[in-house]
């Protein structure tokens, strides 16, 4: 089942937070983060293994509640190279990945 | 490390012909790849998994007659699309993974823009 993210889309100003939620209606085994820009592939962003776990590289970070059913990706003083479609990748333990919705987030200066 | 390589990144074809599509990997070795389509402001819908010499396993609703795959070594899958309709018209998106998928990222070709006229 498709794990639905929220907000669909978001407008920020440069230097503005941001937070995406990716829910899904049963435990997961990991969550993965990629943000796609238009016309061009997904580029990975970060996995997310454990419940509880929270991980981040410079200023883009995500956290995986303890149930293991949502997952947030946290955006801080956004650039305007953040700008693009953000996908969860949820797997569920048959080795598949099913994105999420997507959010589409612009970055204004 | 880890590049995926997909050709072409566009096709323009006519309605009844057949596109193939390559995938390959050109600094590791691919055990299962997956096939997806995005449809424009939609997300990416699974279509098979394909795992070096044996067949693909399809999703629900696709049509395996219709979007065969072959993927005859580790470094390379292959997706034809056949007789093509405008229907099919979208952006045809390949990853690629050397272990199981839920702790390792997909690693994604740059995509082909199929457009059926």
């Amino acid at each position: 089942q498709q794990p639905v993210q929220s907000p669909q889309a978001v407008i920020l100003r440069e230097g503005e937070d941001a937070v995406i939620n990716c829910s899904s209606s049963k435990a997961l085994y990991s969550v993965h983060w990629y943000r796609q820009k238009h016309g061009e592939a997904p580029v990975f962003l970060m996995i997310l293994l454990k419940g509880g776990e929270q991980k981040g590289h410079e200023k883009i970070s995500a956290s995986f509640n303890e149930k293991k059913q949502q997952s947030s990706l946290y955006l801080t003083a956004s650039q305007l190279s953040y700008s693009g479609t953000y996908f969860c990748g949820t797997e569920s333990g048959n080795e598949k990945l099913t994105f999420g919705t997507g959010t589409r987030l612009t970055i204004i200066p | 490390g880890a590049v995926v390589s997909q050709h072409p990144s566009w096709v323009i074809c006519k309605s009844g012909t057949s596109v193939k599509i390559e995938c390959r990997s050109l600094d590791f070795q691919a055990t299962t790849m997956f096939w997806y389509r995005q449809f424009p402001k939609q997300s990416l819908m699974l279509m098979a998994t394909s795992n070096e010499g044996s067949k693909a396993t399809y999703e629900q609703g696709v049509e395996k007659d219709k979007f065969l795959i072959n993927h005859a070594s580790l470094t390379l899958s292959t997706l034809t699309v056949t007789s093509a309709h405008p229907e099919d018209s979208s952006f045809y998106i390949c990853s690629a993974i050397s272990s199981s998928s839920y702790n390792s990222p997909l690693h994604f070709g740059n995509g082909t823009r199929l457009t059926v006229t």
